[in-house]
């Protein structure tokens, strides 16, 4: 089993609807969650962290559920710049490296 | 200023050769992470340099892969007696200092086909 594990899509959304995918870690010692965008042939970049408390940034909501050990992310009225890979990201207990999902392909579509 | 760059962008070897991939942080960052990433799938994690030394070089996958970064700043990932295995993405992030909450930045990554 992989230690993060993503539905790898591709999510088809129509402009302006709303889209929302999952991930599930395997290490509960995690200690820290975000998630990562990556554009095709580009490198990952920091979408937001994820807090115990749910989080929001604009139209990005995000989710973590401790005790099922899963993380959610929500993008509300999608733009057709949000077509990319989503990445599920967890640092685990020794802090230091990143442990990737194999990514959700999202495509928003007029 | 300044991201993380990474040269070559692009590298192509015939199996069994030699090669080096380079990577230099973004200015004052402590931290050094090394990832491989294939199609398809996410960045794997390779090596963590926190200054001079490997903190954590658990997922190299064997010893046909060295890291090194002898003054703290940039880095060079060797990899001896390529296989065709080996083609993937390279990429390296920095972070100010290590440790779960730090944001990790990228590289844009050296694409490796080994022939």
């Amino acid at each position: 089993r992989k230690e993060v594990e993503q539905d790898p899509g591709p999510f088809n959304v129509p402009e302006g609807a709303t889209v929302a995918f999952n991930c599930t870690y395997s290490n509960s010692a995690s200690q820290s969650f975000f998630w990562y965008r990556q554009d095709c042939r580009k490198e990952p970049k920091l979408l937001m962290s994820v807090y115990s408390s749910g989080n929001e940034d604009g139209r990005f909501t995000a989710q973590l559920n401790r005790a099922s050990q899963y993380i959610s992310l929500l993008i509300r009225d999608s733009k057709l710049s949000d077509s990319a890979t989503y990445l599920c990201v967890v640092n685990g207990a020794a802090g230091n490296k990143l442990t990737f999902g194999g990514g959700t392909r999202v495509l928003v579509k007029p | 200023g300044a991201g993380v760059s990474q040269t070559p962008s692009n590298k192509v070897t015939e199996k069994g050769k030699y090669v080096e991939l380079r990577c230099d942080p973004i200015s004052g960052h402590t931290a050094l992470y090394w990832y491989r990433q294939s199609l398809g799938q996410g960045p794997e994690f390779l090596i963590y340099f926190q200054g001079t030394g490997a903190a954590d070089d658990s997922g190299l996958p064997n010893d046909r892969f060295f890291a090194v970064r002898p003054e703290g700043s940039v880095s060079t990932l060797k990899i001896q007696r390529t296989e065709r295995g080996d083609s993937a993405v390279y990429l390296c992030a920095s972070s100010t200092t290590g440790g779960s909450y730090h944001e990790q930045y990228f590289g844009p990554g050296t694409r490796l086909t080994v022939t």
